[in-house]
């Protein structure tokens, strides 16, 4: 069954550091997707690739946040530096439609800052 | 703003007791609403799509119904592996997910 990989699973690192994620989505799916979420809350939505063009990074922190899939397969999102609020597991998921629906999620990346 | 609320925030039922899981919502022109099945420190698991009220689907102890306010998730005889978070979204024309906070499940044996 096709899944959706990331990594690492887990990743500690101290404030001020570069940390960067990694997910190979559902071969054929055009749409990728980077979510946070944090613990008790549902995931909310980074940044939407399709293809390699991204269609909405409306709520990425631009200022420390950057993602991109040049080959518009694979995907890296960093965090340059880390603040001790961006401790939370980050979702990375795929989809087939263009237009969104049926969303696959990843295993995620539990992200600690100290 | 699209709007998705999960009740109660967490239900414990002993082994076997069927009970129903809430998602209200507020959006502009609903195109779908989705549950997902999560486990600890796993990703969330897509479980069903709605479309349009009325609509109803199940996949084995679940069924899930859609009401032009409110979906239910309802569980039937549940087994402890059922446990975990259920969480619900809404989809918009073509925006993106919004997702509830969920409902965290625990079934006793």
């Amino acid at each position: 069954e096709a899944e959706v990989a990331q990594s690492p699973r887990y990743k500690i690192t101290e404030k001020s550091q570069a940390v960067a994620f990694w997910c190979d989505p559902i071969s054929g799916h055009a749409t990728l997707y980077w979510y946070r979420q944090i613990l008790g809350q549902g995931p909310e939505l980074l940044v939407q690739f399709q293809d390699e063009s991204v269609v909405d990074d409306s709520q990425l922190p631009k200022d420390r946040f950057s993602a991109e899939r040049l080959k518009g397969v694979d995907s890296t999102l960093k965090i340059q530096p880390a603040e001790l609020g961006d401790s939370a597991m980050y979702l990375c998921a795929s989809s087939l439609a263009t237009s969104g629906g049926e969303q696959y999620f990843g295993p995620g990346t539990r992200l600690t800052v100290t | 703003e699209d709007q998705v609320t999960q009740s109660p925030e967490a239900l414990r039922l002993q082994e076997g007791e069927s009970s129903s899981l809430n998602c209200s919502y507020t959006v502009s022109g609903l195109r779908g609403l989705f549950w997902y099945r999560q486990d600890p420190g796993k990703g969330p698991e897509f479980l069903f799509t709605l479309y349009s009220a009325g609509e109803e689907k199940e996949k084995e102890r679940l069924k899930a119904t859609l009401t032009k306010k409110e979906s239910f998730l309802h569980i039937t005889a549940p087994k402890p592996k059922d446990s975990a978070t259920y969480l619900c979204a809404v989809q918009a024309g073509y925006s993106t997910l919004t997702f509830g906070k969920g409902t965290m499940l625990l079934v006793s044996p």
